[in-house]
């Protein structure tokens, strides 16, 4: 089964921090992405990576950015923090074979920035 | 552009209950995927089926079915006979094809089965 694992289930920043979320998956997957759920909005992709070192902004990259140094492991960052990052960040991975392989999901990290 | 647009913010059922979840997209491409999540309270979302755009042969799973149709745009989700432990949040998602697996999510759908 594939995992993906996300460093932080709760996390609380200040508003100006740098915070740094991190997520690993074991599956050799070459897609990487990191979402923010809110209610009533739904997953909006923040950003992904379809290989190390290579990224793509999503829907809503301001405010972050990421880092992909390893395969398996992909970073999310917010540069300096404010308050309507408050969320919750799902991280996931994929295969890429053109066809759309589901993404698998990590639990999640509800950040609340104060 | 790609939209997908749950209508039903929140369905509440009583158990055994069937329930229908609604899910109706946008898209211009000709080859695309079509997913359904689902969120339970742990927040770790769980993948439930991958349909592709040639493929509208509904599909049932157990106590879950799939109607997808094109005509209309809608790739709706039916549980039968619910159960407490569906109690979650499902989403809908579209797909293209080659575009690194990108999704675009709906809102979600928020099912409350009770006793």
């Amino acid at each position: 089964d594939v995992k993906v694992t996300q460093s932080s289930r709760y996390l609380v920043k200040r508003t100006g921090e740098k915070v740094f979320l991190e997520c690993v998956q074991d599956m050799d997957h070459e897609n990487m992405f990191w979402y923010r759920q809110d209610p009533g909005l739904g997953l909006r992709l923040i950003y992904f990576s379809y290989d190390v070192k290579m990224k793509e902004k999503g829907d809503i990259p301001e405010g972050y950015s990421v880092s992909r140094e390893k395969k398996e492991r992909f970073s999310l960052i917010l540069e300096s923090a404010s308050t309507n990052q408050t969320s919750m960040y799902l991280c996931a991975s994929s295969h890429p074979d053109g066809r759309n392989q589901p993404q698998h999901f990590g639990d999640g990290t509800r950040l609340s920035i104060l | 552009a790609q939209k997908v647009t749950q209508a039903q913010t929140e369905i509440s059922v009583v158990e055994k209950e069937d329930v229908t979840l609604d899910c109706v997209y946008e898209t211009r491409d000709t080859t695309y995927y079509l997913f359904w999540y689902k969120q339970p309270p742990s927040g770790e979302l769980v993948f439930l089926i991958r349909r592709n755009s040639f493929d509208e042969q509904n599909e049932i799973s157990g106590r879950y079915s799939w109607n997808f149709q094109k005509s209309t745009s809608s790739f709706n989700f039916t549980i039968t006979a619910s159960q407490v432990v569906d109690s979650a949040v499902y989403f809908c998602a579209l797909g293209r094809a080659g575009g690194g697996n990108k999704l675009t999510f709906g809102t979600g759908t928020q099912l409350k089965v009770e006793l």
